[in-house]
């Protein structure tokens, strides 16, 4: 059963572009996090989306934004690239969507963006 | 979702069991405790979880407290391979997973 699939791996963009990530859920799961990733905050979460709803939102600027797909896929979107906004980006699936407690998430390699 | 505290880093001699703490001393009734592993900048990876009766798994175990404001992670024969950051993490199914600073573990030969 293949795993959480992320694409990009790399990616480097400059200030004020904004950029687009993807995330290829495990068969199955309908449920998709994203979480940021950085030496000095550690893992955060940005979003949550089940059944291409939001469920949940992380205390991230409105510059980031995401939504799935009706095939459970979702993207992220991050616009007016900051220097701050290099990071690892992270995707996580779930089979029960995280309602029910006893829902593990996994992750894919992420997407790592560099912002020059 | 409870806040975790952690110590920022271990050691542990290849071969010895590995105890990892953690304090969740405001958890709540229906929030789990959730381990996970992060080797190297790859995605973090899900290694147990339970509620308040101690669990086993082929990788690790996870001791609760009675009163469940702690818990211990337990490698029982840690190899090269468990060095990582160790993420305890107590989850309510609020859609999202609250990731603490975790404990960096290495794992000497």
């Amino acid at each position: 059963k293949a795993g959480v699939t992320q694409t990009p791996r790399y990616l480097i963009k400059t200030r004020g572009q904004q950029v687009t990530l993807s995330c290829s859920p495990i068969s199955g799961h309908r449920s998709v996090s994203w979480y940021q990733q950085t030496p000095g905050q550690g893992l955060q979460f940005l979003f949550e989306y089940f059944s291409e709803t939001q469920r949940n939102k992380g205390n991230f600027p409105g510059r980031f934004s995401g939504r799935q797909f009706s095939n459970s896929r979702s993207e992220m979107n991050v616009s007016t690239l900051e220097l701050g906004d290099s990071a690892l980006y992270l995707c996580a699936s779930s089979l029960e969507g995280g309602g029910r407690a006893t829902g593990e998430l996994f992750f894919g390699e992420g997407s790592r963006l560099t912002v020059l | 979702d409870a806040k975790t505290t952690q110590p920022t880093s271990m050691d542990c001699a290849e071969g010895r069991a590995a105890n990892l703490p953690c304090n969740h001393s405001t958890i709540s009734g229906n929030e789990y405790v959730y381990w996970y592993r992060q080797i190297h900048s790859q995605g973090p990876q899900y290694i147990i979880h339970g509620l308040k009766n101690n669990e086993t798994n082929e990788m690790a175990s996870l001791i609760i407290t009675e009163d469940r404001k702690s818990s211990t992670l337990i490698l029982p024969h840690a190899t090269l391979r468990d060095t990582a950051v160790y993420y305890c993490i107590v989850h309510s199914g609020t859609y999202k997973y609250i990731f603490g600073t975790g404990t960096r573990l290495k794992v000497l030969a």
